[in-house]
């Protein structure tokens, strides 16, 4: 069974960093992607980057600057980091397994809330 | 990068009716489309892929339909479990969701 949790602070300070976790299960990294996604509150949804199943990232071009993602394999998780946090990068953030290049996203986590505040 | 223009934004109707939201790409994505349904407090489901193609476990009463710049999700005979929020998204160049359409009941 795939299951994906995304663990973090709830809270970061403006101008901080956030460093978020995305825990898998019933699923492989070396051969599934995972992609982070944000949705700010009552807004939609925003692609911030992925990691492919051979290592290799790509990032949304407007954050691409501040966004890091990364993965232990052998504890089956995938990390996020973004530096010079803004009020405007408060929202839910998901992990998102894709099977392959070219599919839907069919797996998601349920998300976890960051509010960028002092 | 690719935008996506989902429309409307919000939508009310009545039990039993059908309802037709619609997104545009800013060029063609080859039906690299997906649709997903998202309910308050959840993560988003995938609903439909490949624009037509109907996911695991997802009623019937779901379809999708277009090709090129232009989809469609279609809800056949509405049921008070549909009242969510439905994005569209394309995967044919990374990834891009439009906006969001708000379906409450009438």
């Amino acid at each position: 069974q795939v299951q994906l949790k995304e663990s973090g602070p709830g809270l970061v300070q403006p101008s901080q960093t956030l460093s978020l976790t995305c825990t898998v299960s019933g699923l492989s990294l070396t051969s599934n992607s995972v992609s982070w996604i944000r949705q700010p509150p009552g807004k939609g949804l925003e692609w911030m980057g992925v990691i492919w199943s051979n290592g290799g990232t790509d990032y949304n071009s407007a954050i691409k600057s501040r966004l890091s993602i990364s993965r232990d394999t052998s504890k089956s998780q995938v990390f996020l980091k973004m530096n010079s946090l803004q009020t405007e990068d408060t929202a839910m953030y998901f992990c998102a397994r894709r099977r392959l290049p070219g599919y839907p996203f069919d797996y998601w986590g349920q998300g976890v809330m960051v509010t960028v505040s002092s | 990068d690719i935008q996506m223009t989902q429309s409307p934004a919000s939508l009310s109707a009545s039990l039993g009716e059908t309802v037709t939201i619609e997104c545009r790409a800013s060029e063609d994505i080859y039906s690299n489309l997906a649709w997903y349904q998202q309910k308050p407090g959840n993560s988003p489901q995938l609903l439909i892929y490949d624009a037509n193609s109907l996911a695991d476990g997802v009623p019937s009463r779901f379809s999708g339909s277009g090709s090129g710049t232009q989809y469609s999700l279609k809800i056949n005979s509405l049921q008070s479990e549909d009242v969510a929020s439905y994005f569209c998204q394309q995967y044919n160049n990374y990834d891009t969701f439009g906006a969001g359409t708000k379906l409450e009941l009438k």
